[in-house]
């Protein structure tokens, strides 16, 4: 079955320091989408990926998607408090309206 | 938020007693997703539908049932809660597309199963 693979599951920073968090699917995605979730709080969507090699950013945030469409990754340069939660990658198997979600990162950022 | 809202928020149940978690919304959307969170697993896919009464089966759909006879409403039920089943459940509805529309969630069920 899918299996939307996230690493690492927990890293901590300094404010300041920059952060990246990878997923990774073993079949070729249609598309992809990252959503952050903060602590007590709901997963909100923060954006998609479509093309090939497609990156968008975000203020801070940049998001990639691999040239094979099969990883994609967040990074976030000098972080915040504000970015403290947990991030998710999420695939849609085409075909079917399946969100399949990975297992998240959670960011810890110390002032 | 999409207008969605679940309830209860919080459940307290024994083992063995049914429990049925409820997810409404306001804005007559087809694609409806149940979701459980539980620490090291994120959020794993429980059933989803795309119609009324268009259901499917997502990753760990063992011991759930869900029902949707109305558009706005999608329901989950545990038959017979089992300790296993607690967790925190999220219902989200996709806005803009079944293959691309992006997910709004609702606030989340805490179930406790005694």
């Amino acid at each position: 079955g899918q299996q939307v693979m996230q690493i690492p599951q927990y890293q901590h920073v300094q404010e300041g320091e920059d952060f990246t968090t990878y997923c990774n699917s073993s079949t070729t995605l249609s598309n992809i989408q990252w959503y952050k979730q903060r602590p007590g709080g709901h997963p909100v969507f923060l954006i998609q990926l479509v093309k090939s090699g497609e990156v968008k950013k975000q203020k801070r945030l940049t998001f990639q998607f691999g040239e094979a469409k099969k990883n994609s990754s967040l990074h976030i340069t000098a972080t915040q408090t504000t970015d403290v939660g947990t991030y998710f990658c999420a695939e849609v198997t085409s075909g079917t309206y399946k969100y399949i979600f990975g297992t998240g990162t959670r960011l810890k950022v110390l002032a | 938020d999409a207008g969605i809202t679940q309830s209860p928020r919080h459940k307290v149940t024994e083992t063995g007693t049914p429990v049925t978690l409820r997810c409404h919304q306001t804005e007559n959307h087809r694609y409806m997703y149940w979701y459980r969170q539980d620490p090291g697993h994120g959020l794993r896919l429980i059933h989803y539908s795309y119609g009324v009464k268009d259901t499917d089966k997502g990753e760990v759909s063992d011991g759930y049932s869900v029902s949707r006879s109305k558009t706005e409403d999608f329901l989950l039920t545990l038959e017979s809660a089992t300790s296993s089943q607690t967790s925190v459940y999220f219902c989200a509805i996709s806005v803009g597309g079944p293959n691309t529309g992006e997910l709004f969630f609702g606030e989340g069920s805490r179930l406790t199963v005694l």
